[in-house]
């Protein structure tokens, strides 16, 4: 079993509509936990972290389910620009081990 | 401006023939590291350090080496390349993690590798 699950997709939605995306992952000793985006043959970059509490960044949101070892990201409102990979990524402690999943992919339709 | 930068981008060789992929960060990031990532297996990270003359294997380090002789650069090197390492690469820096805290990643453009 992977240490971090993902569906990777592909997720086909219109433009406007609201897609979430869930993560699973298998070690409780995992202490934080992002959100990366992923263009087409380009670096990660960050999109957010997920705190306890959940947050929300614009049409954003990331949520945290430590009992249930779940992470979710909410897009509302979806762009054609939010077309990318989105990777769920964890870690045990500072930044020794950061663990990836292998992302879910979403394509935003006109 | 702010960046990791990689050489090459990308490179074609053949099985055996050593070659050095560089990263370069200019932000004084103390954490540097190099991961490879293929078709259903995601970023699997190859090695990290934590700072200079300070560095360790990660999940797949078979076939690699590293070295951190300054803050800002931190060299991947194939001693003997084989087709399985065909792979596309990236390095990425980062503040230290203060305790648990896992800081921002910021990845280099990646090195597309192919091993005849």
């Amino acid at each position: 079993r992977k240490e971090v699950e993902q569906d990777p997709g592909p997720f086909n939605v219109p433009e406007g509509a609201t897609v979430a995306f869930n993560c699973t992952y298998s070690n409780s000793a995992s202490q934080s936990f992002f959100w990366y985006r992923q263009d087409c043959r380009k670096e990660p970059k960050l999109l957010m972290s997920v705190y306890s509490s959940g947050n929300e960044d614009g049409r954003f949101t990331a949520q945290l389910n430590r009992a249930s070892q779940y992470i979710s990201l909410l897009i509302r409102d979806s762009k054609l620009s939010d077309s990318a990979t989105y990777l769920c990524v964890t870690s045990n402690f500072g930044n020794e081990k950061l663990t990836f999943g292998t992302g879910t992919r979403l394509t935003i339709i006109p | 401006e702010a960046q990791v930068t990689q050489n090459p981008r990308y490179l074609i060789t053949v099985t055996g023939k050593k070659l050095t992929v560089t990263c370069s960060q200019n932000m004084n990031h103390e954490y540097m590291s190099w991961y490879r990532q293929d078709p259903g297996l995601g970023l699997r990270q190859i090695y990290y350090s934590m700072n200079v003359e300070v560095t360790d294997k990660g999940d797949v380090p078979e076939g690699y080496k590293v070295s951190r002789k300054e803050k800002r650069n931190f060299p991947l090197i194939l001693e003997s390349p084989s087709p399985n390492q065909t792979s596309l690469y990236f390095c990425a820096s980062s503040f230290e993690g203060a305790g648990e805290f896992t800081d921002t990643q910021y990845f280099g453009p990646g090195t597309r590798l192919t091993v005849l």
